[in-house]
C-alpha cells in the first residue's frame, strides 16, 4: 500500500523558512518522479515543484522559483521541500504526490505565513 | 501556461441521478507522444485529493465503475452515472501534457440536493 507522511510545516514570519519532509513506503521510491502540490485555505489546488527518479531535473512554479527547492533521499525514501523567503501567499497546506501524475498523495501539512 | 477552465462551479443533484462536469483547456492537450494527459480528481471536505482518471478516459482501480471520463482536444466531461452521498466535495480537472507548469481547474463542488 502506497503511503505519504508529510510533515514539517508550522507558523514562520514573513522572510522566514521552513523544510517539509515527506515520507513514502509502499512503492519503489527511487524509481518514481514525486512533486509537491499545495492548497491555499478555501482555495484549488496548484503545483509547485517535482523532481525525477535521480535527482537530475527539478522544475517549479514561477512563484517559487529561487526560493523553493525540491530535493530527495532515495536511501531514505524520503522527499523534501525547502522554503525560503517565505510570503503570505505561501500559506497553503502541502501535498506531496506521486509522478506527475499525482496518483496517491498524501495528508498534507499546513504552511501559515504570518507575522 | 495552459488555463484550465471548469464548469459548473457548483452542481447540486440529487442521489441516483447523473452528473456530469466539463472541463475547457486554453489550447489543445495532445501532447508530443500522442497522449492526453488530462486527469480528474475528486477531494471530500477535510480529506486529501484523490485521482480518479487520468489520460481522459482511464479510471484508477479504486474507482467505482459510475465515474467515467471522455472527451478530446480542449474539451473534456467527467461523468457521474448515478451520484451516491459519497461523491460530494470538489472535483478538480488536471492538465499534464503541457508542462512547466502542470495547470487544475478551478475546482466543481458537487452537493446534494
Amino acid at each position: 500500500e502506497v503511503q505519504l507522511v508529510e510533515s514539517g510545516g508550522g507558523l514562520v514570519q514573513p522572510g522566514g523558512s521552513l523544510r517539509l519532509s515527506c515520507a513514502a513506503s509502499g512503492f519503489a521510491f527511487s524509481t518514481w518522479w514525486m512533486s509537491w502540490v499545495r492548497q491555499a485555505p478555501g482555495k484549488g489546488l496548484e503545483w509547485v515543484a517535482n523532481i525525477k527518479q535521480d535527482g537530475s531535473e527539478t522544475y517549479y512554479l514561477d512563484s517559487v522559483k529561487g526560493r523553493f527547492t525540491i530535493s530527495r533521499d532515495d536511501a531514505r525514501n524520503s522527499l523534501y521541500l525547502q522554503m525560503n523567503s517565505l510570503r503570505d501567499e505561501d500559506t497553503a497546506v502541502y501535498y506531496c504526490a506521486t509522478r506527475r501524475a499525482f496518483d496517491f498523495w498524501g495528508q498534507g501539512t499546513m504552511v501559515t505565513v504570518s507575522s | 501556461d495552459v488555463v484550465m477552465t471548469q464548469s459548473p462551479l457548483s452542481l447540486p443533484v440529487t442521489l441516483g441521478q447523473p452528473a456530469s462536469i466539463s472541463c475547457r483547456s486554453s489550447q489543445s492537450l495532445v501532447n508530443s507522444d500522442g497522449n492526453t494527459y488530462l486527469n480528474w480528481f475528486h477531494q471530500r471536505p477535510g480529506q486529501s485529493p484523490r485521482r480518479l482518471i487520468y489520460k481522459v478516459s482511464y479510471r484508477d482501480s479504486w474507482v467505482p465503475d459510475r465515474f467515467s471520463g471522455s472527451g478530446s482536444g480542449t474539451d473534456f466531461t467527467l461523468n457521474i452515472s448515478r451520484v451516491e452521498a459519497e461523491d460530494v466535495g470538489v472535483y478538480y480537472c488536471m492538465q499534464g501534457s503541457h508542462w512547466p507548469p502542470v495547470t487544475f481547474g478551478g475546482g466543481t463542488k458537487v452537493e446534494i440536493k
